[in-house]
């Protein structure tokens, strides 16, 4: 069974630009969960979703950041415009119930670096 | 706010055995899991408690004491590829982790 994937690894733009980044979650997972790690903090939580509904979006840190699931299956994450503390370690995971003992699978993580 | 505090760093010696703690106090608890990072790759679950008391899953065991607010994670016969960030995380309500900062664990020959 294929694990949580994301896509980049590594993505390195200017500020002001706009960066996507995608998460495939595992087959048949219905949750699927965005968090972030800046430089030296701990990985906080921005979002998560039940299939293609917004479950709880109290961790985005502001209206520069767009999650979406359309269809329910992988989801994007698209920062427009970039700022320079945008840059960190952005995680996806993904648990099949929407229960708090359900362990979350997470993907390798995309690491952004705004310049 | 939540605060869930574990070592930055740790340094054991292989072969042997390490205890890596973790305190937190937050608003609500609804179980605490621990789960293991190397660089570059994504966490892998190890344990998971939500009741008092020890959870054992090989050379990995697990305690939880709700009344304290306190884990720690328990590593045995400890190996090279041990080596790894420890994240102690907790959920509070709904499905949100609240993360600590990570143990950084180096097992030296």
């Amino acid at each position: 069974e294929a694990g949580v994937t994301q896509f980049p690894s590594h993505s390195v733009i200017e500020k002001g630009q706009t960066v996507t980044l995608r998460c495939d979650p595992i087959s048949g997972h219905d949750n699927l969960y965005w968090y972030r790690r800046v430089m030296g903090k701990e990985i906080k939580f921005l979002l998560h979703f039940v299939k293609e509904s917004k479950q709880d979006e109290s961790g985005m840190p502001n209206n520069r950041f767009l999650a979406e699931r359309t269809g329910g299956t992988y989801s994007t994450l698209k920062v427009q415009p970039a700022e320079l503390e945008d840059s960190g370690v952005y995680f996806c995971a993904s648990s099949q119930e929407a229960l708090s003992t359900d362990t979350q699978y997470f993907g390798p993580g995309t690491r952004l670096t705004v310049l | 706010g939540q605060n869930i505090d574990q070592p930055t760093e740790m340094t054991a010696t292989e072969g042997a055995i390490v205890q890596i703690n973790c305190t937190y106090q937050t608003s609500g608890f609804n179980g605490l899991f621990w789960y293991q990072q190397h660089a570059g790759e994504a966490p892998t679950f190890l344990s998971y408690n939500v009741l008092d008391g020890l959870e054992e899953k090989g050379r990995f065991s697990s305690f939880l004491s709700r009344s304290k607010g306190y884990s720690y994670l328990l590593l045995k016969e400890l190996q090279m590829k041990d080596s790894a960030s420890y994240l102690c995380a907790v959920i509070i309500i709904g499905n949100q982790f609240y993360f600590g900062t990570g143990t950084s664990l180096t097992v030296i020959p």
